[in-house]
């Protein structure tokens, strides 16, 4: 079974853009789709979007289009989100999880925190 | 838009049965998932397809469905099962996902 690392703790100014990536250990990832979930300080689960590994589809929650870009780099097994013109309440922990089946959330990485301040 | 309606908190004395529902209009056309999250945990899924459960899960553990509202039941819960649980499922495009907003059960 696939297991996901992802990157380390982001701060940010508003405006600016975050990257987070997500590296899946498995050699058939290529099977995998990719989900990326957030949440807020105290808050629940806010689903962002979803990918097949090679990106060539991919699907992202109404209010995020147009800032929130999800990529994969196959050579190394590794998903990329990035959301843009950060404002203050994108601070939340970004979580990443794969999956052989819709809604790709088999396994999960450990979060990413992204806190956007000024 | 649509949404998912959970309650967002209940209280169960270890032992006994905990009931958890999520209600949405799409619920009748599209699959449920339910989630268990603890404190600075990610997210585990212990249903999936309104009914069925991973292996790893622990039998006390199931799912139901009748049309608009699904439930997560936990039969003889017991402390560790504390957690936050969420709803899952999809638009009627089965495009778009949602969560449903959480429910604390506190035991």
């Amino acid at each position: 079974q696939a297991q996901v690392l992802q990157s380390g703790t982001e701060v940010k100014k508003p405006g600016a853009s975050v990257k987070v990536s997500c590296k899946a250990s498995s050699d058939s990832v290529s099977d995998y789709g990719i989900v990326w979930v957030r949440q807020a300080p105290g808050q629940g689960l806010e689903w962002l979007g979803w990918s097949t590994f090679y990106s060539d589809k991919t699907k992202s929650a109404q209010k995020f289009q147009g800032r929130f870009t999800m990529t994969t780099d196959t050579s190394t097994r590794t998903a990329y989100m990035e959301l843009r013109s950060l404002r203050f309440d994108d601070t939340a922990v970004y979580f990443c999880a794969v999956g052989i089946a819709a809604p790709y959330m088999d396994v999960w990485g450990k979060g990413t925190t992204v806190t956007v301040s000024s | 838009s649509y949404e998912l309606t959970q309650p967002p908190s209940v209280s169960v004395i270890p032992g006994q049965t905990a009931r958890i529902t999520c209600s949405g209009d799409t619920l009748s056309k599209q699959y449920s998932y339910w989630f268990q999250q603890k404190p600075g945990q990610a997210p585990v899924k212990v249903i999936y397809r309104d009914t069925q459960r991973p292996s790893e899960i622990p039998e006390r553990f199931s799912g139901s469905n009748s049309g608009t509202t699904v439930t997560l039941t936990i039969s003889g819960v017991q402390a560790e099962d504390e957690a936050d649980y969420y709803c899952l499922s999809a638009d009627s495009s089965g495009v778009y996902w949602m969560f449903g907003g959480g429910t604390k059960l506190s035991v």
